[in-house]
C-alpha cells in the first residue's frame, strides 16, 4: 500500500524558514517524480513544485520560485520542501503527492499524503 | 503559463442526477488533463487521468472526454459520496496548473 507521510508544518513567523518532509513507502520511490501541492484555507488546489525521479530536474510555480526548493533522498525515500522568507499567503495545507511518471510531462498525482499545515503569523 | 478555467464554479444536483463539468485550457494540452475529487477535510482523489481514463477503484459512473483545449467530466447517477469539489489539472507543460474548481452541492 502506498503511503505518504508529511511532517514539518506548524506555526511560523513571517520571514522565517521551514522545511517540510514527506516519507514514502509501499512503492519503488526512486522510479517516480514527486510533487508538492498546497491548499490555502477555503481555497482550491495550487501546484507548488515537482522533482524528477533522480532528482536531476526541479520545477516550481511562479508564485514560489526563488523562495522554495524541492529535493529528495532516494536512499531514505524522502522528498523535502525548503521554504524561505515565509509570507502570509504561504499559509496552507501542503500535500505531498506521488506522480505516476518519472517526469512532469503527462504526470498526474495518483497518491496523496494527508498534508501538513503551515500557518504564517506576522 | 497554461490557465485552466472550470465551469460552472458551483452546481447543485440531486441524488441520481447526471452532471457535467467543463475544463477549458488557455493553450493546447493534448490529452494531458486529469480530474480530482475532494470532499471537505479530505485528501484529493484522482478520478480521471489523461482526459478519459478511469483509475482502478473509481466507479464507472465517472467518465471524461476531450482533447486539445476543451474537456468534460460527467458523473451519472449521483451518489452521496460524489459531492464536494472537482479540480482539473494539466501536465502538458510546467508549471503544472490546476483549475479553480467546481463545487458540487446536494440540492
Amino acid at each position: 500500500e502506498v503511503q505518504l507521510l508529511e511532517s514539518g508544518g506548524g506555526l511560523v513567523q513571517s520571514g522565517g524558514p521551514l522545511r517540510l518532509s514527506c516519507t514514502a513507502s509501499g512503492f519503488n520511490f526512486e522510479s517516480y517524480a514527486m510533487s508538492w501541492v498546497r491548499q490555502a484555507p477555503g481555497k482550491g488546489l495550487e501546484w507548488v513544485s515537482i522533482i524528477t525521479d533522480s532528482g536531476g530536474s526541479t520545477y516550481y510555480a511562479d508564485s514560489v520560485k526563488g523562495r522554495f526548493s524541492i529535493s529528495r533522498d532516494n536512499s531514505k525515500k524522502r522528498v523535502y520542501l525548503q521554504i524561505n522568507s515565509l509570507r502570509g499567503d504561504d499559509t496552507a495545507i501542503y500535500f505531498c503527492a506521488k506522480c505516476d511518471h518519472s517526469r512532469p510531462v503527462a504526470a498526474y498525482f495518483d497518491h496523496w499524503g494527508q498534508g501538513t499545515l503551515i500557518t504564517v503569523s506576522s | 503559463d497554461i490557465q485552466l478555467t472550470q465551469s460552472p464554479s458551483s452546481l447543485s444536483a440531486s441524488l441520481g442526477d447526471s452532471v457535467t463539468f467543463t475544463c477549458r485550457s488557455s493553450e493546447y494540452i493534448s490529452s494531458f488533463l486529469h480530474w480530482y475529487h475532494q470532499t471537505p477535510g479530505k485528501v484529493p482523489k484522482l478520478v480521471i487521468y489523461a482526459a478519459a481514463n478511469l483509475p482502478s477503484g473509481v466507479p464507472s459512473r465517472f467518465s471524461g472526454s476531450g482533447f486539445g483545449t476543451d474537456f468534460t467530466l460527467t458523473i451519472t447517477s449521483l451518489q452521496p459520496e460524489d459531492f464536494g469539489a472537482y479540480y482539473c489539472q494539466q501536465s502538458y507543460s510546467t508549471p503544472l496548473t490546476f483549475g479553480q474548481g467546481t463545487r458540487l452541492d446536494i440540492k
